[in-house]
């Protein structure tokens, strides 16, 4: 299944299925996104990072895709587990902004809850 | 080893009330934000400090909002006259670099958040 971060912001799956979240990114100027994942009552914690340079980065059972043409975003995350239960978010930064590269503006956020 | 830590973890505050929320960073981070986030929605930016210097408060939503950081370790964002627009999550994240290095802000280190509640 797909969701899409701003209109459908949550997404159900079984555990062992693979899972795509969706990001779509405002500013055409972003060069640097990141996938954060959020659990109940924490802060937000790194999962992915790719520039703009890259259409696909593989970490540990994700892998983010940049698609630049339509200011696309995608998480996917193989084999889902219970522990991946989260919201996740989607970042993006102007990394070559000189001063003001310290800033991330984040999407809404899609729930992800992953049935045993 | 200990990372981003904010206090209280849950504040309810009446409307009109000042409140101070508080972070500890990790030590030695120079770099230190406060986010905003609502209820089901992403953290939205306030305020960014080098180490003591408030170098960005673009994003604090009113002068009622006020960050400070004396010491370049631990900040406080006070809220004063507290209104019930005002409650959301307020996070904090420290990161090792400074605005001039390269990113990747990857490095931001959140921690748990302030739960507000404004009645």
């Amino acid at each position: 299944g797909e969701s899409v971060g701003l209109h459908l912001p949550t997404l159900s799956v079984q555990e062992g299925d693979n899972s795509i979240i969706n990001c779509a990114y405002s500013n055409s100027a972003s060069d640097y996104f990141i996938w954060y994942k959020q659990e109940s009552g924490k802060g937000p914690q790194f999962i992915i990072d790719i520039r703009s340079n890259m259409d696909k980065r593989q970490g540990q059972r994700v892998t983010v895709l940049l698609n630049k043409t339509v200011k696309h975003l995608s998480l996917q995350i193989a084999a889902t587990q219970p522990g991946d239960s989260a919201v996740y978010f989607c970042a993006e930064n102007i990394a070559g902004s000189g001063g003001s590269n310290y800033k991330l503006t984040f999407g809404k956020g899609t729930l992800l809850t992953v049935n045993p | 080893g200990a990372g981003v830590s904010q206090s209280p973890r849950y504040k309810v505050a009446k409307r009109g009330q000042d409140v101070a929320l508080r972070c500890d960073p990790i030590s030695g981070h120079v770099s230190l934000f406060w986010y905003q986030q609502a209820l089901g929605q992403g953290p939205e930016f306030l305020t960014y400090f080098q180490n003591e210097a408030q170098l960005d408060k673009s994003g604090l939503p009113s002068d009622r909002f006020f960050a400070e950081r004396p010491e370049g370790s631990v900040s406080t964002l006070k809220i004063q006259r507290t209104q019930q627009e005002d409650s959301a999550v307020y996070l904090c994240a420290s990161s090792p670099r400074d605005r001039l290095l390269s990113p990747p802000p990857k490095t931001q280190y959140f921690g748990p958040g302030t739960r507000l509640l404004v009645l």
